[in-house]
């Protein structure tokens, strides 16, 4: 079946602009996640959702990140006034739900930003 | 806070050749570790995981991993190393009182070079 897919896998953005992020996972999947990997660094963790609540948002950097997941499957990262501490790998992961901390997360290809 | 240490950034072996991947952890109780392979334009893919027991795991693509609680490593090992086994490697942890879930903290990597 079809893994978890997110577009743009490129976006180039102006510094001060707003910009969208969009993951679709595995179909059926009810936990998914966000992460952001800064070059040369591991994934960092941002936000958590089980089903269309944000269960665990606490790696958000700060107000201007923001996601929802509004009917518990699609969702959207989005930056406002974008900076160029932004740039980055954004990565997103879907896992089953079904099995708690054992459950696997499968990660998708990711979306590279950059700001200028 | 946890942690993940990965002492080497950069490896190169021979095909052929045995591998040894480290991984230092920081957490007061047993965290829940895995191992992720990310291929260039690949999503990061699950090679194995450790929650409990056997404290010797076997993952895919012939690796294996070692928990040494003593040590707090959680060292990647494969015997015989294939010129695909080239890509970046990332260890992580998970809190193990979670609430269900798996927040990854990753270290930042060792990427593997293979020569043929």
């Amino acid at each position: 079946g079809a893994g978890v897919s997110q577009t743009p896998s490129n976006k180039v953005t102006e510094k001060g602009k707003y910009v969208e992020l969009r993951c679709d996972p595995i179909s059926g999947h009810t936990a998914l996640y966000w992460y952001r990997q800064s070059l040369g660094q591991g994934p960092e963790f941002l936000i958590y959702f089980q089903g269309t609540g944000a269960a665990d948002d606490s790696g958000l950097p700060n107000d201007r990140f923001f996601a929802v997941r509004p009917e518990g499957s699609v969702s959207t990262l989005k930056i406002q006034r974008t900076e160029r501490g932004d740039s980055a790998v954004y990565l997103c992961a879907s896992s089953s739900g079904l099995a708690g901390y054992t459950d696997t997360q499968y990660f998708g290809p990711g979306t590279r930003l950059t700001v200028l | 806070a946890q942690s993940v240490t990965q002492p080497d950034i950069h490896i190169t072996v021979s095909e052929g050749a045995s591998l040894e991947l480290r991984c230092n952890y920081s957490y007061g109780a047993t965290p829940y570790l895995f191992w992720y392979v990310q291929s260039p334009g690949q999503g990061l893919q699950l090679l194995l995981k450790y929650f409990s027991g056997d404290t010797l795991v076997q993952g895919i693509k012939g690796f294996e991993a070692e928990f040494k609680r003593s040590q707090s490593s959680f060292n990647l090992r494969k015997p015989s190393v294939h010129w695909s086994d080239a890509a970046e490697y990332f260890c992580a942890v998970a809190p193990s009182f979670s609430g269900g879930y798996n927040k990854l903290i990753f270290g930042a990597g060792t990427r593997l070079a293979v020569h043929p």
